[in-house]
């Protein structure tokens, strides 16, 4: 069966510095890995997804995930954080029939 | 589009009432997910369906729950009846290919029952 790990509950940023969001996995097959954001009360939001092709995938607001085989990591990086980035992150990865994902790890984005 | 539509956003019954969760997908979506979310848990899959038949319902984790989807643009998500543990916030997510393509959820609805 498939697992994703966040290791980080939570992750402290200062507003303009690097951000990185940490996940790992493991899928049998090919994986497809993919990142949703949560903000408070609200549904999760698609991000960005890696099925094939350029390990370093881009996606919505700035956001872009360096998929690592070897590591069988899926890393969220932003190169300047936000504050209104702060919100709940969690990575998800495709399995047989099946998404699974992650715990979640919050960002705080500080000003 | 309006994306994916639940109600009500929030719910509070009392323990052994019978609670209703609504769910109106994207349109063309011919996947329905139903997802509960708490802090001990996570998120956690309950059923879902391709063009309205359900495929997979092992997530739902009694009798008490049951989910229909009597058409493409309709889905209700029922526990009879409820128990203070089941309060947690229920999503609803619907995509056109599956699992490997992406959802989209609704915002959600917040059960309580005291």
């Amino acid at each position: 069966a498939q697992s994703v790990a966040q290791p980080e509950d939570q992750v402290n940023v200062a507003e303009g510095n690097p951000l990185t969001v940490k996940c790992t996995y493991s899928v049998s097959g090919n994986p497809y890995l993919f990142w949703y954001v949560q903000y408070p009360n609200r549904g999760l939001q698609f991000l960005l997804k890696y099925i094939t092709g350029d390990n370093l995938v881009k996606g919505s607001y700035g956001f872009e995930a360096e998929f690592n085989k070897s590591q069988t990591s899926f890393h969220l990086k932003k190169p300047s954080a936000l504050v209104s980035d702060s919100a709940l992150y969690f990575c998800a990865v495709r399995g047989y029939s099946t998404l699974t994902f992650g715990k979640g790890t919050m960002l705080l984005v500080s000003p | 589009d309006a994306g994916v539509i639940q109600s009500p956003r929030h719910e509070v019954t009392e323990m052994g009432q019978e609670v209703t969760l609504r769910c109106k997908p994207i349109s063309g979506h011919d996947y329905l997910f139903w997802y509960r979310q708490t802090m001990m848990r996570g998120l956690e899959l309950l059923i879902y369906f391709n063009n309205n038949v359900p495929i997979d319902d092992s997530g739902m984790p009694e009798d008490r729950f049951s989910a229909k989807m009597p058409n493409a643009s309709f889905s209700t998500l029922k526990i009879q009846p409820s128990e203070p543990r089941d309060s947690a916030v229920y999503f609803c997510a619907s995509s056109r290919q599956g699992w490997r393509d992406i959802q989209y959820f609704g915002a959600g609805t917040r059960l309580s029952v005291l």
